[in-house]
């Protein structure tokens, strides 16, 4: 089984500062990393995901996320934040398999960012 | 290109009544999941449709819970009878192609609050 640990409820930031949202994992197995983001009265969207390669991964928004396999930790960055970056966040992962079967994923309990003025 | 829709977007009812929850996937998305989150924590995955089929059921709480994809387009979960600890948003997510890498698209999610 595996489990996902968000270890920020809540992160607040001015406007133009870099933010880290961490993100820790557990799984017994390798797994494929993903954050989503979850913007008010809208569904989940997917800023990025790790599936193999380079461990530095660069998704939409200019956030980017490391994967470090010896920390099992997956943390989000922005170098500078905007105000329409306030939005929940989501990180997640699914257990290694080509089956295309296999398909849910093992979310965290999601970190609320808000960006101040 | 219209993205993953879920029908009603918010639902108030009492204990003992049945709700049913419609997704309607984007078209073409063979692969159709239920996740579930209660009380602002995880989201929890339910269960996971291929075209009509039931391919992953075992994040179903208990036989309250029934979900169907007839025909393979848009799926409903009924809750029969609720029980407050049902409340919570309940998200859909389609994939055009199955498995653990490929990107699923959620839809905004039903609000559920059992009285």
């Amino acid at each position: 089984a595996q489990s996902v640990t968000q270890l920020d409820s809540q992160v607040p930031v001015f406007e133009e500062a870099p933010v880290e949202l961490r993100c820790n994992y557990s799984s017994s197995v390798s797994v494929y990393l993903f954050w989503y983001v979850q913007y008010p009265n809208q569904g989940l969207q997917l800023l990025l995901k790790y599936l193999s390669g380079s461990t530095l991964v660069k998704g939409i928004n200019g956030f980017e996320a490391e994967f470090n396999k010896s920390q099992t930790s997956f943390h989000l960055r922005k170098p500078s934040v905007h105000i329409s970056d306030t939005a929940e966040y989501f990180c997640a992962v699914s257990r290694t398999s080509y089956n295309t079967n296999a398909g849910k994923s093992t979310f965290g309990d999601g970190t609320t960012l808000t960006v101040k003025p | 290109e219209a993205g993953v829709t879920q029908f009603p977007s918010h639902s108030v009812i009492e204990k003992g009544q049945t709700v049913t929850l419609r997704c309607d996937p984007i078209s073409g998305h063979d692969n159709l999941y239920w996740y579930r989150r209660v009380m602002g924590k995880e989201i929890k995955f339910l269960l996971h449709f291929v075209k009509e089929s039931k391919q992953d059921e075992s994040g179903m709480p208990n036989n309250r819970f029934l979900a169907e994809r007839t025909g393979g387009t848009y799926s409903t979960l009924k809750v029969q009878p609720a029980e407050l600890e049902d409340s919570g948003v309940y998200f859909c997510a389609s994939s055009q192609v199955g498995g653990a890498r490929e990107t699923q698209y959620f839809g905004p999610g039903t609000r559920l609050l059992v009285l």
